[in-house]
């Protein structure tokens, strides 16, 4: 079977650095998506990961290790509009999304 | 501004009734997704459509039915609304090619409530 999972909540600082994880098990992997979803509001894409490794783009950072079955969120200097949920989803071997809960990031000052 | 457009944005419905929500994107992209957004549960697809003309399930498909007329829109009906589809519906699209999915896109929701 599959099955995807991340923490229900975290809680950080602005300005400090915090890292969402994001374990899983599947028979057939194509791929990890990192998506941000503002309360209210529609998920909109972060990041993917394919290979193993460190992809960085700005102030976000995914990480995937396939061995493992694990992926992490680095986000850093945060801001208080970070303020979210965000979603892991892995592309399984039909090319489908399997979504996790999400994890709700709350950002204080 | 392209992107994707759902409606309504909020609906109330009588248990029984019949209900369409629609989607149109102007991406011109192949693959287009229905998911529902329940608290405490990850997106689940209730539908999905690789091409014009093409449908499939998803992991929720009972109650609920769609088609893929032409490559932009992509409207999901429940015929027979029941208390347990309240939900936040997501209508997404994405550019999926052989071996990729693509980034989806998503429509901004519209939120159902069955009484």
């Amino acid at each position: 079977g599959q099955n995807i999972d991340q923490p229900t909540e975290m809680t950080a600082t602005e300005g400090a650095i915090v890292q969402i994880n994001c374990t899983y098990q599947t028979s057939g992997f194509n791929g990890l998506f990192w998506y941000q979803q503002h309360a209210g509001e529609a998920p909109t894409f972060l990041s993917y990961n394919v290979l193993d490794g460190l992809e960085e783009k700005g102030r976000f950072s995914s990480f995937l290790s396939r061995s493992k079955g694990y992926s992490y969120l680095l986000l850093k200097e945060l801001q208080m509009k970070d303020s979210a949920s965000y979603l892991c989803a892995l592309v399984d071997s039909n090319y489908q999304l399997i979504w996790g809960a999400g994890t709700k990031l709350i950002i204080k000052p | 501004i392209a992107g994707i457009t759902q409606a309504p944005t909020s609906q109330i419905l009588a248990a029984g009734r019949r209900m369409t929500l629609r989607c149109t994107q102007d991406m011109r992209h192949n693959a287009m997704y229905w998911y529902r957004q329940d608290l405490g549960l990850g997106l689940r697809l209730i539908h999905y459509s690789n091409t014009a003309g093409t449908t499939g399930k998803g992991e929720v498909p009972d109650g609920y039915s769609v088609s893929r007329a032409n490559t932009d829109d992509f409207p999901l009906t429940l015929a027979s609304a029941v208390p347990s589809q309240t939900s936040v519906y997501f209508c997404a699209s994405s550019d999926a090619r052989e071996g990729n999915t693509g980034e989806l896109f998503f429509g901004e929701g519209s939120r159902l409530t069955v009484l």
